[in-house]
Protein backbone atom coordinates (compact mmCIF):
# COMPACT_ATOMS: atom_id res chain seq x y z
CA UNK A 1 0.00 0.00 0.00
CA UNK A 2 0.96 3.39 -0.39
CA UNK A 3 0.54 6.41 1.00
CA UNK A 4 1.30 10.30 -0.56
CA UNK A 5 1.28 13.33 1.81
CA UNK A 6 1.85 16.86 0.53
CA UNK A 7 2.41 18.83 3.27
CA UNK A 8 2.03 22.83 1.31
CA UNK A 9 -1.89 23.50 0.56
CA UNK A 10 -1.01 26.50 -1.27
CA UNK A 11 1.79 27.72 -2.69
CA UNK A 12 2.42 31.12 -4.94
CA UNK A 13 4.72 32.01 -6.98
CA UNK A 14 5.88 35.45 -9.37
CA UNK A 15 6.33 34.87 -12.89
CA UNK A 16 9.22 33.87 -14.14
CA UNK A 17 10.48 32.66 -11.14
CA UNK A 18 11.31 28.91 -9.92
CA UNK A 19 8.71 27.02 -7.21
CA UNK A 20 9.38 24.33 -5.43
CA UNK A 21 5.95 21.91 -4.81
CA UNK A 22 6.96 19.24 -1.89
CA UNK A 23 5.90 15.64 -1.94
CA UNK A 24 6.81 12.83 0.68
CA UNK A 25 5.49 9.12 0.04
CA UNK A 26 5.55 5.42 1.39
CA UNK A 27 5.50 2.43 -0.15
CA UNK A 28 6.23 -1.15 0.72
CA UNK A 29 6.77 -2.07 -2.69
CA UNK A 30 10.26 -2.09 -4.31
CA UNK A 31 9.51 -1.01 -7.85
CA UNK A 32 7.42 1.81 -8.11
CA UNK A 33 6.77 4.97 -9.89
CA UNK A 34 5.85 8.30 -9.17
CA UNK A 35 4.30 11.11 -11.09
CA UNK A 36 3.26 14.85 -10.74
CA UNK A 37 -0.14 15.73 -12.12
CA UNK A 38 -1.52 19.06 -12.94
CA UNK A 39 -5.09 20.17 -12.75
CA UNK A 40 -6.29 23.39 -14.17
CA UNK A 41 -9.62 24.79 -13.77
CA UNK A 42 -10.89 22.90 -16.30
CA UNK A 43 -10.66 19.68 -13.95
CA UNK A 44 -8.93 17.28 -16.39
CA UNK A 45 -5.77 16.00 -15.21
CA UNK A 46 -2.71 16.34 -17.23
CA UNK A 47 0.88 14.18 -16.88
CA UNK A 48 3.43 16.83 -15.67
CA UNK A 49 6.13 14.36 -15.34
CA UNK A 50 7.02 10.85 -14.12
CA UNK A 51 9.96 9.24 -12.28
CA UNK A 52 10.81 5.33 -11.71
CA UNK A 53 12.13 4.55 -8.30
CA UNK A 54 14.97 2.29 -9.82
CA UNK A 55 16.06 5.25 -11.75
CA UNK A 56 19.13 7.12 -9.83
CA UNK A 57 18.64 10.15 -11.95
CA UNK A 58 15.95 12.76 -11.82
CA UNK A 59 13.52 13.26 -14.46
CA UNK A 60 13.29 16.97 -16.48
CA UNK A 61 10.89 17.84 -18.50
CA UNK A 62 11.44 21.18 -20.13
CA UNK A 63 10.70 23.25 -16.91
CA UNK A 64 9.65 20.56 -15.04
CA UNK A 65 12.15 18.78 -13.06
CA UNK A 66 11.80 16.42 -9.84
CA UNK A 67 14.33 16.19 -6.73
CA UNK A 68 14.04 12.43 -5.92
CA UNK A 69 15.40 11.38 -2.69
CA UNK A 70 14.80 7.44 -2.18
CA UNK A 71 16.01 7.09 1.32
CA UNK A 72 14.21 9.74 2.07
CA UNK A 73 11.00 9.53 0.51
CA UNK A 74 10.73 12.65 -0.86
CA UNK A 75 9.58 13.52 -4.97
CA UNK A 76 9.67 17.11 -5.09
CA UNK A 77 8.27 19.33 -8.55
CA UNK A 78 10.30 22.28 -9.32
CA UNK A 79 8.62 24.96 -11.64
CA UNK A 80 11.60 27.05 -13.55
CA UNK A 81 10.87 30.22 -15.29
CA UNK A 82 6.97 30.14 -14.38
CA UNK A 83 4.33 30.94 -16.08
CA UNK A 84 0.49 32.49 -15.91
CA UNK A 85 -0.46 29.04 -17.62
CA UNK A 86 1.14 27.01 -14.27
CA UNK A 87 -1.73 28.40 -12.62
CA UNK A 88 -3.22 25.01 -11.24
CA UNK A 89 -4.04 22.12 -8.61
CA UNK A 90 -0.83 19.67 -8.77
CA UNK A 91 -1.42 16.29 -7.43
CA UNK A 92 1.91 14.33 -6.15
CA UNK A 93 1.08 10.61 -7.06
CA UNK A 94 2.71 6.84 -6.48
CA UNK A 95 2.09 3.70 -8.00
CA UNK A 96 3.62 0.52 -7.17
CA UNK A 97 1.99 -3.59 -6.70
CA UNK A 98 -1.06 -2.82 -8.78
CA UNK A 99 -2.68 -0.49 -11.33
CA UNK A 100 -4.14 2.05 -8.63
CA UNK A 101 -2.42 5.32 -8.39
CA UNK A 102 -2.69 7.12 -5.01
CA UNK A 103 -3.07 10.48 -5.01
CA UNK A 104 -2.19 13.30 -1.98
CA UNK A 105 -4.10 16.35 -1.46
CA UNK A 106 -2.73 18.70 -3.78
CA UNK A 107 -1.10 21.88 -3.73
CA UNK A 108 -2.74 24.88 -5.18
CA UNK A 109 -0.25 26.66 -7.59
CA UNK A 110 -1.13 30.85 -8.10
CA UNK A 111 1.40 32.71 -10.50
CA UNK A 112 1.18 36.33 -10.11
CA UNK A 113 1.99 38.37 -12.53
CA UNK B 1 -6.67 11.47 -30.84
CA UNK B 2 -10.37 13.39 -29.66
CA UNK B 3 -9.15 12.42 -25.85
CA UNK B 4 -11.36 10.97 -22.92
CA UNK B 5 -14.96 12.02 -23.46
CA UNK B 6 -17.09 11.49 -20.39
CA UNK B 7 -21.06 12.51 -20.24
CA UNK B 8 -22.71 14.07 -18.47
CA UNK B 9 -20.48 17.18 -17.47
CA UNK B 10 -22.91 17.88 -14.23
CA UNK B 11 -25.24 15.45 -12.82
CA UNK B 12 -28.15 16.64 -10.08
CA UNK B 13 -29.99 13.69 -8.80
CA UNK B 14 -31.89 12.97 -5.81
CA UNK B 15 -31.18 10.78 -2.82
CA UNK B 16 -32.70 7.26 -3.86
CA UNK B 17 -32.29 7.43 -7.29
CA UNK B 18 -29.93 5.68 -9.43
CA UNK B 19 -27.39 7.35 -11.34
CA UNK B 20 -25.02 6.25 -14.80
CA UNK B 21 -22.14 7.88 -16.32
CA UNK B 22 -20.17 6.71 -19.42
CA UNK B 23 -16.60 7.32 -20.51
CA UNK B 24 -15.27 6.98 -23.79
CA UNK B 25 -11.87 6.48 -23.51
CA UNK B 26 -9.40 6.81 -26.56
CA UNK B 27 -9.84 4.61 -29.16
CA UNK B 28 -6.30 2.43 -29.06
CA UNK B 29 -5.76 2.78 -25.13
CA UNK B 30 -6.54 -1.11 -23.71
CA UNK B 31 -6.80 0.26 -20.08
CA UNK B 32 -9.51 2.06 -18.60
CA UNK B 33 -9.80 3.67 -14.86
CA UNK B 34 -12.35 4.86 -12.73
CA UNK B 35 -11.43 7.84 -9.71
CA UNK B 36 -13.70 9.63 -7.50
CA UNK B 37 -12.83 13.06 -5.74
CA UNK B 38 -14.08 14.60 -3.38
CA UNK B 39 -13.69 18.67 -2.62
CA UNK B 40 -10.11 19.28 -1.05
CA UNK B 41 -9.00 15.92 -2.13
CA UNK B 42 -6.68 13.95 -4.69
CA UNK B 43 -8.63 11.53 -7.19
CA UNK B 44 -9.11 8.22 -5.17
CA UNK B 45 -8.86 4.92 -7.49
CA UNK B 46 -12.16 2.78 -8.02
CA UNK B 47 -11.64 0.47 -10.63
CA UNK B 48 -9.75 -0.60 -13.74
CA UNK B 49 -10.64 -2.26 -16.75
CA UNK B 50 -8.16 -4.09 -19.41
CA UNK B 51 -9.96 -4.81 -22.36
CA UNK B 52 -13.55 -5.83 -21.13
CA UNK B 53 -12.24 -7.59 -17.87
CA UNK B 54 -12.80 -5.45 -14.72
CA UNK B 55 -8.97 -6.49 -13.31
CA UNK B 56 -9.20 -4.64 -9.81
CA UNK B 57 -11.82 -3.22 -7.71
CA UNK B 58 -10.65 -0.81 -4.86
CA UNK B 59 -13.27 -1.63 -1.66
CA UNK B 60 -14.60 2.00 -1.69
CA UNK B 61 -16.79 0.61 -4.33
CA UNK B 62 -19.38 -0.73 -2.86
CA UNK B 63 -22.24 -2.86 -3.22
CA UNK B 64 -24.64 0.41 -4.65
CA UNK B 65 -21.62 0.28 -7.56
CA UNK B 66 -21.18 -0.95 -10.59
CA UNK B 67 -19.11 -0.60 -13.78
CA UNK B 68 -18.70 -2.35 -16.52
CA UNK B 69 -16.95 -2.18 -20.00
CA UNK B 70 -18.77 -3.98 -22.72
CA UNK B 71 -16.63 -4.48 -26.26
CA UNK B 72 -13.73 -3.09 -24.51
CA UNK B 73 -14.79 0.20 -25.49
CA UNK B 74 -17.14 2.82 -23.76
CA UNK B 75 -17.34 2.07 -20.21
CA UNK B 76 -20.38 2.92 -17.51
CA UNK B 77 -20.35 3.29 -13.94
CA UNK B 78 -23.75 3.10 -12.32
CA UNK B 79 -24.31 3.91 -8.69
CA UNK B 80 -27.75 2.59 -7.25
CA UNK B 81 -29.50 4.00 -4.57
CA UNK B 82 -27.78 7.18 -4.46
CA UNK B 83 -26.68 8.53 -0.98
CA UNK B 84 -25.30 12.36 -0.36
CA UNK B 85 -21.63 10.58 0.14
CA UNK B 86 -21.65 10.14 -3.27
CA UNK B 87 -21.52 13.46 -4.18
CA UNK B 88 -18.20 13.86 -6.30
CA UNK B 89 -16.29 14.42 -9.03
CA UNK B 90 -16.49 11.13 -11.43
CA UNK B 91 -12.95 11.07 -13.29
CA UNK B 92 -12.35 8.50 -16.31
CA UNK B 93 -8.56 7.91 -17.59
CA UNK B 94 -7.51 5.64 -20.52
CA UNK B 95 -4.17 4.44 -21.41
CA UNK B 96 -1.81 2.19 -22.99
CA UNK B 97 0.02 1.39 -20.05
CA UNK B 98 -0.08 2.55 -16.64
CA UNK B 99 2.77 5.07 -16.98
CA UNK B 100 0.29 7.54 -18.26
CA UNK B 101 -3.18 8.29 -18.09
CA UNK B 102 -5.48 10.13 -20.10
CA UNK B 103 -8.07 11.94 -18.11
CA UNK B 104 -11.50 13.37 -19.11
CA UNK B 105 -12.95 16.61 -17.40
CA UNK B 106 -14.97 14.34 -15.20
CA UNK B 107 -18.76 14.00 -14.22
CA UNK B 108 -19.73 16.42 -11.18
CA UNK B 109 -22.27 14.71 -9.42
CA UNK B 110 -24.50 16.12 -6.59
CA UNK B 111 -27.29 14.10 -4.51
CA UNK B 112 -30.12 16.36 -3.21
Amino acid sequence: AQTVTQSQPEMSVQEAETVTLSCTYDTSESDYYLFWYKQPPSRQMILVIRQEAYKQQNATENRFSVNFQKAAKSFSLKISDSQLGDAAMYFCAAQGGSEKLVFGKGTKLTVNP
Amino acid sequence: DTGVSQDPRHKITKRGQNVTFRCDPISEHNRLYWYRQTLGQGPEFLTYFQNEAQLEKSRLLSDRFSAERPKGSFSTLEIQRTEQGDSAMYLCASSLGFEKLFFGSGTQLSVL
